[in-house]
């Protein structure tokens, strides 16, 4: 069974370009969360999706940002028209059922915004 | 407003116990207290969950006092391997938000 795939792993943006994350859930999980990592600091909730919905989107920058987790493939995490301040580590997580359960990380996409 | 808050870092020898404390105010009722452990350029790890009182496994043990306002991780007999990162996840009542805890920095010294 393998585990939450994240890719790609580094993704070098020029400024005003797009961004786009993909993370394949653990077989069986039906919810995805996004996180950021700014360097040297800790985790920050971003976005909460079920198949098809975004459950809880309050830590999205208003922005810019959008997630999608669609009924068939990865979810994506779009960023659009990057600024330096969006280099960071974003990692995907998923869970078999609810906020509750153990939540399972992909090994996050290194972002870098030239 | 809610608020998880841990130490920024420890430093502690090789094959003592340590015990990290996480604080949370406004836990929903219902929900669990969830520990990770991160080490550098990889994503959190799951070390232990629980609901209240004590909780084992076999790498540590967590506690939750009746209140639930805070929870302390307690790794046994650390090793020079357990330097890392280690994070209270907590959901708060209301609004089911995801909160991460600041992150404790754990340093085993040989």
């Amino acid at each position: 069974n393998a585990g939450v795939m994240q890719n790609p792993r580094h993704l070098v943006r020029r400024r005003g370009q797009e961004a786009r994350l993909r993370c394949s859930p653990m077989k069986g999980h039906s919810h995805v969360y996004w996180y950021r990592q700014l360097p040297e600091e800790g985790l920050k909730f971003m976005v909460y999706l079920q198949k098809e919905n975004i459950i809880d989107e309050s830590g999205m920058p208003k922005e810019r940002f959008s997630a999608e987790f669609p009924k068939e493939g990865p979810s994506i995490l779009r960023i659009q028209q990057v600024v330096r301040g969006d280099s960071a580590a974003y990692f995907c997580a998923s869970s078999p059922r609810s906020t509750g359960d153990e939540q399972y990380f992909g090994p996050g996409t290194r972002l870098t915004v030239t | 407003l809610a608020k998880t808050t841990q130490p920024i870092s420890m430093d502690s020898y090789e094959g003592q116990e340590v015990n990290i404390t996480c604080s949370h105010n406004n836990i929903a009722t219902n929900d669990y207290i969830t520990w990770y452990q991160q080490f550098p350029s990889q994503g959190p790890r799951f070390i232990i969950q629980g609901y209240k009182t004590k909780v084992t496994n076999e790498v540590a043990s967590l506690f939750i006092p009746a209140d639930r306002k805070s929870s302390t991780l307690s790794l046994p007999r650390v090793s020079l391997s357990d330097t890392a990162v280690y994070y209270c996840l907590v959901v708060f009542f209301g609004n089911e938000k995801l909160t991460f805890g600041t992150g404790t920095r754990l340093t085993i010294i040989p």
